[in-house]
């Protein structure tokens, strides 16, 4: 059974870059056809998609986030990266990962997220 | 942009009682492209509805979603003490997905 994990830096200081890691366990990146999907929630509040990257490496960014992210897939480690640069306090959220499969638009798996604040 | 707007922000409502929880969209989305998902406390969220109506994968049959265009619906026909959540419709589109600000269903 697929599941995903988040991890990273959970205190992050502003104008830095954030970086979280998604690593797949139960399936192997390079044999399934699927996105990865990056959602973040900030305390209190909804959910926002960042962006997704399909497993061969494709990205598609939320417009109002996309100068400031970076996806990046590594199948050797079967891990997808996220990168968010110049981060302030509004960056501060429980961020997922979440699985969508190939010519599907919904997200079925779902990591358990990992909190990051911005503060110095 | 596709705006997804839910109501009510919330619900209200006893166990054993009917919920409706609705999504409108700011422009027609493909009933291919859209999806409900429950949220609980300290949990990620969970897949409820994919395709405006099917069922995901061990889902009860309580739940079920309707509609197409701009305007989707998610009904619980009963509502069980577990099912007192955070609710969020969710749209694909554009190469981009969007998701609606979420219904709480509590406790009355």
């Amino acid at each position: 059974q697929l599941q995903l994990q988040e991890s990273g830096p959970g205190l992050v200081k502003p104008s830095e870059t954030l970086s979280l890691t998604c690593t797949v366990s139960g399936d192997s990146i390079s044999s399934g056809s699927y996105y990865c999907g990056w959602i973040r929630q900030p305390p209190g509040k909804g959910l926002e998609w960042i962006g997704s990257i399909y497993y061969s490496g494709s990205t598609y960014y939320n417009p109002s986030l996309k100068s400031r992210v970076t996806m990046s897939v590594d199948p050797s480690k079967n891990q997808f990266s996220l990168k968010l640069n110049s981060v302030t306090a509004v960056d501060t959220a429980v961020y997922y990962c979440a699985k969508t499969p190939d010519y599907h638009y919904y997200m079925d798996v779902w990591g358990t997220g990992t909190t990051v604040t911005v503060s110095s | 942009e596709i705006v997804l707007t839910q109501s009510p922000g919330t619900l209200s409502l006893s166990p054993g009682e009917r919920a409706t929880l609705s999504c409108r969209a700011s422009q027609s989305v493909s009933s291919s492209y859209l999806a409900w998902y429950q949220q609980k406390p300290g949990q990620a969220p969970r897949l409820l509805i994919y395709g405006a109506s099917s069922r995901a994968t061990g889902i009860p049959d309580r739940f079920s979603g309707s509609g197409s265009g701009t305007d989707l619906t998610l009904t619980i026909s009963r509502l069980e003490p577990e099912d007192f959540a955070v609710y969020y419709c969710q749209q694909y589109g554009s190469s981009s997905w969007t998701f609606g600000q979420g219904t709480k269903v509590e406790i009355k």
